[in-house]
């Protein structure tokens, strides 16, 4: 299986402020179609997931522009430019280039 | 617009099978390159995927879950369906049912997830 290495493991932000999430893959994310399957989600508290970025750098449907993605191989980082309080909860990288899909154990991004 | 739901039991006992349905709008799970996928999530813990089910019929699954594990559809009731055998306390989780994109591998719509607590 791929093991997805996400750190740090909780992100205390200050509102307006900057914020990174990395997330490092065992074995590489290129897949034989030439595509990176790497993706973000974000679980706000008592929500379920929502996609944010997929294949490494798009923004989804609704995503603000101060979420970006970036990375290859088996490197990659979500950042926010500008961390705002409906942006707190856990943010998951995930998997699927290769069977089983797997996630990353999860970062917190909370306010100080 | 792509909606899902997860519907089951909320409480199992040891050794059950758990059966799960999910039910959703938006799409077909006919058309090609789609897919419907389960993920679940214990408490406090993190993400797991268990499986996927392709619109030609095609299944994965999680090799760890494997044998205990059975994903199916029912293309004219807009469902699919996970059967998970042999439930034990380890088991209870939040259960999410999730959208595959036709156009590569990503969840884009959850459900809101069902949590199934296995007790005696």
């Amino acid at each position: 299986d791929i093991v997805m290495t996400q750190t740090p493991l909780s992100s205390p932000v200050t509102l307006g402020q900057p914020a990174s999430i990395s997330c490092r893959s065992s074995q590489s994310l290129v897949h034989s179609d030439g595509n990176t399957y790497l993706s973000w989600l974000q679980q706000r508290p008592g929500q379920p997931p929502r996609l944010v970025i997929y294949k490494i750098s798009n923004r989804f449907s609704g995503v603000p522009d101060r979420f970006s993605g970036s990375g290859a191989g088996t490197d990659f980082t979500l950042k926010i430019s500008r961390v705002e309080a409906e942006d707190v909860g856990v943010y998951y990288c995930m998997q699927a280039t290769q069977f089983p899909w797997t996630f990353g154990q999860g970062t917190k991004v909370e306010i100080k | 617009q792509i909606t899902l739901k997860e519907s089951g039991p909320t409480l199992v006992k040891p050794t059950q099978t758990l059966t799960l349905t999910c039910t959703f709008s938006g799409f077909s799970l006919s058309t090609l390159g789609v897919g419907v996928g389960w993920i679940r999530q214990p408490p406090g813990k993190a993400l797991e995927w268990l499986a996927l089910l392709y619109w030609n019929g095609d299944k994965r699954y999680s090799p760890s879950l494997e044998s205990r594990l059975t994903i199916t559809k029912d293309t004219s009731k807009n469902q699919v369906v996970l059967t998970m055998a042999n439930m034990d306390p380890v088991d209870t989780a939040t259960y999410y049912c999730a959208h595959r994109l036709s156009s590569g591998n990503f969840f884009d719509y959850w459900g809101q997830g069902i949590l199934v607590t296995v007790s005696s």
